[in-house]
């Protein structure tokens, strides 16, 4: 297990509010990612980094922004929240070294409800 | 991304074994993963397969990959109640970046 731990676990929010997502990893991992999960669509990836202050969009960016000032947190924000951002938002994290299997380890997940 | 498609749902039968199908369409893929998810929590890896593989067999679990179809599979032994989860199949694309599958519902009946 990583170690990732996301904040908060369940938000409901209104439309045109800020909400801000953050992810906390303990284990040192270069690469960061954030998705969402809906249904039908299995996972997205919104943004990701590949290091601090290294950022860069997913194929589902708009209206998402995020920043990684240290390499423990990656923060995501949605400037104005709208409903269809209404999802489950997954962050992962990988070593960033060449390894066989590379794989990408998932946090709990934060259930966002925008009314 | 690259498209990943998979059914999106499977019953079977305890003790009996089941199969998840997964397709994709990058050429240059590179590995190719299952993921488990049980409900309200995050994904985690079950097993992966390198694209110049054909078959992998960790316990209860095999992989097959056919390259030339762009078609991988998951095969469960013995399917238990623990094994009632979502299955995503992902690929490694020659972008580094992991596309998923919407993901298989496998329920399992007594």
């Amino acid at each position: 297990d990583a170690g990732i731990t996301q904040s908060p676990r369940h938000k409901v929010t209104e439309t045109g509010t800020p909400v801000t997502l953050r992810c906390h990893q303990t284990e040192n991992h270069r690469y960061m990612y954030w998705y969402r999960q809906d249904p039908g669509h299995g996972l997205r990836l919104i943004h990701y980094s590949y290091g601090v202050k290294d950022t860069d969009k997913g194929e589902v960016s708009d209206g998402y922004s995020v920043s990684r000032s240290k390499t423990e947190d990656f923060l995501l924000t949605l400037e104005s929240a709208t409903s269809s951002q209404t999802s489950v938002y997954f962050c992962a994290t990988e070593t960033g070294k060449v390894l066989a299997d590379n794989e990408q380890f998932f946090g709990p997940g934060t259930r966002l409800t925008v009314l | 991304g690259e498209d990943v498609e998979q059914s999106l749902f499977l019953s079977v039968r305890e003790g009996d074994s089941s199969v998840i199908n997964c397709t994709y369409t990058d050429s240059s893929s590179t590995y190719l993963y299952w993921y488990k998810q049980e409900p309200g929590a995050g994904l985690q890896l079950l097993t992966y397969i390198f694209s110049n593989m054909d078959m992998k067999q960790d316990q209860r679990l095999t992989v097959l990959l056919n390259k030339k179809d762009k078609h991988l599979s998951l095969r469960i032994a013995d399917t238990q109640t623990g094994d009632s989860a979502i299955y995503f199949c992902a690929e490694r694309g020659g972008d580094y970046k992991l596309s998923f599958g919407a993901g298989t519902t496998v329920t399992v009946r007594a």
